[in-house]
């Protein structure tokens, strides 16, 4: 079983709906979590950190459920500009271990 | 622009040749990172600096990889004798110490080994 897994899609959804990931972890320890989104041939950009009480920056929720070892994104109101690659990030500091998943394809269609 | 910088952004090599990279980060951040991606996965952590110390290097990292951060600045990238294999975007970030540890990441170098 990995230690980081995505769903990796794709979710064809459309323009306007919500739609939700989920990104399992395996280390009960991890202490850092963060959603990034990845366009085809470009570098990761940070969408946002997530914390234990939850976040939400415009039309992105960030939660953490530490007793089912998951986070989650949603998406309200989806644009054609969100599609994209959705890559979770969990870290144990005290291990050192940083751990990528392999991200979720999310394609919004008109 | 004061983002993470990487040099060169494509590297082409035969196999058996080494090759060298190099990361600016942003200039207020100690902890610099570096990372190797495929087609298809995320990106796969190799090593960290805090400072000039390097802090952790994956057991993935074989002795052909090499990392550097002498002055806490910049950081390079070596890989001897390269094989097929290390063909991927290598990718840098870098963050400030202290929560919430965020990335930002610069745009990778692309190596192809033939």
């Amino acid at each position: 079983r990995k230690e980081v897994e995505q769903d990796p899609g794709p979710f064809n959804v459309p323009e306007g709906a919500t739609v939700a990931f989920n990104c399992t972890y395996s280390n009960s320890a991890s202490q850092s979590f963060f959603w990034y989104r990845q366009d085809c041939r470009k570098e990761p950009k940070l969408l946002m950190s997530v914390y234990s009480s939850g976040n939400e920056d415009g039309r992105f929720t960030a939660q953490l459920n530490r007793a089912s070892q998951y986070i989650s994104l949603l998406i309200r109101d989806s644009k054609l500009s969100d599609s994209a690659t959705y890559l979770c990030v969990v870290i144990s500091w005290s291990a050192s271990k940083i751990i990528f998943g392999s991200g979720t394809r999310l394609s919004i269609r008109p | 622009d004061t983002g993470v910088s990487q040099d060169p952004r494509h590297k082409i090599t035969k196999r058996g040749q080494n090759v060298t990279f190099r990361c600016d980060p942003i200039s207020e951040h100690n902890r610099l990172y570096w990372y190797r991606q495929t087609l298809g996965q995320g990106p796969e952590f190799l090593t960290y600096f805090q400072n000039e110390a390097q802090l952790e290097k994956s057991r993935l990292l074989s002795d052909r990889f090499s990392a550097e951060r002498p002055k806490g600045s910049f950081s390079t990238l070596e890989i001897q004798r390269t094989e097929q294999g290390d063909s991927a975007m290598y990718l840098c970030a870098s963050s400030l110490e202290g929560e919430p540890y965020e990335q930002y990441f610069g745009p990778g170098t692309r190596l192809t080994v033939t």
